[in-house]
This record gives C-alpha cells, structure tokens and sequence, in this order.
C-alpha cells in the first residue's frame, strides 16, 4: 500500500469554525508533513513530524495545530482561520531515515479548503 | 538566500516531441534533487531522484541530469504524450529532518 489518504477532500468553514483535517498511511513510514499550496504556487512546508515527534514547525500561526497521534495518522486543527488561510492542504509521508538516504515524500491527494 | 528557479512559463509542445525542463538552484549543495508530477487539485507525485554523484537517471520516457558544478537539474519527456500534461516540479531536501523545498514549477502541455 503506497498510498496516504486525507480526508476530507473538501472542506468550507467560517472563521469562527473549529475543523480538522486528517491524513492517514500504512506505508511504515515515520515522517509526516504537513504542507500549505495556494493556487499556482509550489507546496509550502507547514509542519515535519519525526517518530511521532513534532520537529518542524515553519513559524506557522496558532490557528493552526498539528497532531500526530500514532505513526501513521496525522491532523491539523483548525481554529479561527482567516479567508488567506483557503488552499490545497497536502500530506505527505517518508521513510524518515537521517540525511544521507532517500527521502521521497508521498503525497497525499489534498483537502481543499475555503474559509469564507 | 537559497533560491530554486524553473521556467515559470509554460511549456507548450507537440506529440511527439521531447520536453526538456530547467531546474537552477542557488545556495545549496543538495545530496539529491528530486523531480515531482502534479496535475491540478492533486498532490505531487515523486517521479525522479538523482544524487550529487550521478550525472543522469532515466526511467521509461523520462531523462533527469544533475550538474552539481552548474547548479542544475534538467529533465527530459521523450516522445512527449497528451497524459504527460502537467506541472512538473524539482525539490530538493534542504535538512535531515526531511525539509523539502520546491521550486515553481513548470506546466506542461503536450498537445496531439
């Protein structure tokens, strides 16, 4: 099983909404990643999790909370969020081996999300 | 600063017809630069990893060459096809704590 699923695929929410977003893999992997792509633009990195364990986190708003409850599930909570907060939400996933060894991502299908 | 550059404008061609994309990177010394496939709404799909020491990788229609020394990645669709439309993607990992940045991306259209 090579894939990560995220759900929901869509999402609208107002800004006082509280929602999360979840991504799921079987592949064995122990790092996930949380990243932000707005329209035309390349996946901007949001959060890393190493072994469970947040170790990046790209100076992203507290509206915005990760968690990593297992190895193979991944959520972002979203509280308050502003209307520039509406993108393509990825997760993505990697073996989570130190420098040195491949670290092919794989990517989830995205969650689109509008905050009106 | 450490930049990565593709071609922002599209790459438009005929089938057929090999496509031949850019990656030009500053302020790095990667161990390897990888190239990924998106089509719209999706999540990127990895397609290609090249290492510092290696010149050129290959799998199927796709040719990747990585030029430490210039700074740059190309990558090439041979016998370019209609489904090879898409936005295509270099990245390289920046940390060991898997911190991958993309360039722009180039989009690709491949028309019959």
């Amino acid at each position: 099983d090579t894939e990560v699923t995220q759900t929901p695929k869509h999402l609208v929410m107002g800004m006082t909404n509280k929602k999360s977003l979840k991504c799921e893999q079987h592949m064995g992997h122990r790092a996930m990643y949380w990243y932000k792509q707005k329209a035309k633009k390349p996946p901007e990195l949001m959060f890393v999790y190493s072994y469970e364990k947040l170790s990046i986190n790209e100076s992203v708003p507290s509206r915005f909370s990760p968690e990593c409850p297992n190895s193979s599930l991944l959520n972002l909570h979203l509280h308050a969020l502003q209307p520039e907060d509406s993108a393509l939400y990825l997760c993505a996933s990697s073996q989570g081996r130190a420098r040195g060894y491949q670290e092919t991502q794989y990517f989830g299908p995205g969650t689109r999300l509008l905050v009106l | 600063s450490q930049k990565i550059e593709q071609n922002s404008e599209a790459l438009n061609i005929q089938e057929g017809k090999t496509a031949t994309l850019t990656c030009n990177y500053t302020n790095y010394s990667p161990a390897y630069l990888q190239w990924y496939r998106q089509d719209p709404g999706r999540g990127p799909v990895f397609l290609l990893l090249i290492r510092e020491n290696e010149k050129e990788k290959r799998k199927e229609r796709l040719k990747v060459t990585f030029d430490t020394t210039l700074k740059q990645s190309l990558f090439h669709i041979t016998a370019s096809q209609p489904a090879d439309s898409a936005t295509y993607l270099c990245a390289l990992l920046t940390d060991s704590w898997g911190k991958l940045q993309f360039g722009a991306g180039t989009q690709v259209v491949v028309t019959p």
